[in-house]
């Protein structure tokens, strides 16, 4: 185990629905971040947060809303998505004081019917 | 932006043989390069990374060299193992900041028993 939990790890939604993907890392860490895993793409960066930034890959919808309370637990809100946004969505956390690695939780699989 | 092409897509090899894996970057300004190995149902793990001061790093049977001029940089897996079936991913970026990894494709790699 890497220290990072995702839940639900598997996720099927309709196009209307409305529904929530947590993180929570217990690594002391102060960085959190979004990717998104498809098969036609690589591991893209959706969004990264920590207490004095956050930062937005300007191709993500709208539809895809990030939430990070505190610095252990981070969120993705999911509102009207489409087929195309099914995938893995991986979410990871990093030491920014000194930590060069990022350490991956096991994802969530959504799938958008 | 930064661009990381990642080859081949796939590579098969005997146990005990080596395997290489190539990647390319685009932005001369990254300056640190990991690998991840992620097994199926796993999130990503980092198994070796490297800065740009620096022009080889080795970690038993794991190493990569970095070659800031061409902008490319190699994993070597030496005396391959069974467990060592997995899809590799290489990565670029500026350390410093939100460190936003930008990653290639994605290598998966086989060991024939």
């Amino acid at each position: 185990e890497t220290g990072v939990t995702q839940t639900p790890r598997h996720l099927v939604m309709g196009m209307t629905n409305k529904k929530s993907l947590k993180c929570e890392q217990h690594l002391g860490h102060n960085a959190m971040y979004w990717y998104k895993q498809s098969a036609k793409k690589p591991l893209e960066l959706m969004f990264v947060y920590s207490l004095e930034e956050r930062v937005e890959n300007n191709s993500v919808p709208s539809r895809f809303s990030p939430e990070c309370p505190n610095s252990s637990h981070l969120f993705l809100h999911l509102h009207t998505l489409q087929p195309e946004d099914s995938a893995l969505y991986l979410c990871a956390s990093r030491n920014k004081r000194g930590g060069d690695t990022q350490y991956f939780g096991p994802g969530t699989r959504l799938t958008v019917l | 932006g930064e661009n990381v092409e990642q080859h081949p897509s796939t590579l098969s090899v005997q146990e005990g043989d080596s395997a290489v894996i190539k990647c390319t970057y685009s932005d001369s300004a990254s300056n640190y390069f990991p690998w991840y190995k992620q097994e199926l149902g796993k999130g990503p793990q980092l198994i070796i990374d490297i800065r740009s001061n620096v022009g080889e790093k080795k970690d038993q049977r794991i190493a990569v060299t970095l070659n800031k001029t061409a902008k490319h940089f190699s994993l070597h897996i030496t005396e391959t193992q069974p467990e060592d079936s997995a899809v590799y991913f290489c990565a670029a970026s500026f350390i410093q900041g939100a460190q936003k990894l930008v990653f290639g494709q994605g290598t998966r790699l086989t060991i024939n028993p």
